[in-house]
């Protein structure tokens, strides 16, 4: 079964770092590129960042709203996402998403159960 | 960047009846629009993608259509599993959202 699962997240001060993982199953982890969304409670759809295969280059792009402040890598030996998430904000509360970009389309067709931030004194 | 603006926000609606939503581009994104259904607590889920190709499994009642800068859902006969949310997406340049459709029951 093609599966994305979401760990990490949890509650966090404003100004601290989280990092988010994404483990990936049922699919070439290798062979796809994958994004992170977001969604504020009771908003809409945010995209977030993205990381292109390593047969791309390996390299991200950002949401100008987190620009600066958040990393994402891979791991494909370990068929892992990571979003490394720094100087954390109120506004960055949301669930965070991890999602498979479909090959060739770049909609996002697999998407995780999503992990809850929150960033609160 | 490129907006994406959905209408209406929200639609209320009985079962059976014809639904169409509607997505406009700020710029023109050709046919590279997907949209996504979302029920309470669970993870967006892919219906079409290239603005009118259904994903495996979708029910063909569910349809898109438009290019460019115009863009349309439409579900043919509202089943009472289609009660969610739908948004419209782009990714001609990155990715952008629309805000939103809620469809309730009326």
């Amino acid at each position: 079964e093609v599966q994305l699962v979401e760990s990490g997240g949890g509650l966090v001060q404003p100004g601290r770092s989280l990092r988010l993982s994404c483990s990936a199953s049922g699919f070439t982890f290798g062979d796809c590129a994958m994004s992170w969304v977001r969604q504020a409670p009771g908003k809409g759809l945010e995209w977030v960042s993205f990381i292109r295969t390593k047969a791309y280059g390996g390299t991200p792009e950002y949401a100008a709203s987190v620009k600066g402040r958040f990393i994402t890598s891979r791991d494909d030996s370990k068929s892992i996402a990571y979003l490394q998430m720094n100087s954390l904000k109120t506004e960055d509360t949301a669930v965070y998403f991890c999602t498979r970009v479909l090959t060739g389309i770049d909609a996002f067709d697999i998407w995780g159960q999503g992990t809850m931030v929150t960033v609160s004194s | 960047d490129i907006q994406m603006t959905q209408s209406p926000s929200t639609l209320s609606a009985s079962v059976g009846d014809r639904v169409t939503i509607t997505c406009r581009a700020s710029q023109n994104i050709r046919s590279l629009l997907a949209w996504y259904q979302q029920k309470p607590g669970k993870a967006p889920k892919l219906l079409i993608s290239e603005a009118s190709s259904l994903e495996s499994g979708v029910p063909s009642r569910f349809s898109g259509s438009g290019s460019g800068t115009e863009f349309t859902l439409t579900i043919s006969s509202l089943q009472p599993d289609d009660f969610a949310s739908y948004y419209c997406q782009q990714y001609k340049s990155f990715w952008t959202f629309g805000q939103g459709t809620k469809v309730q029951f009326k």
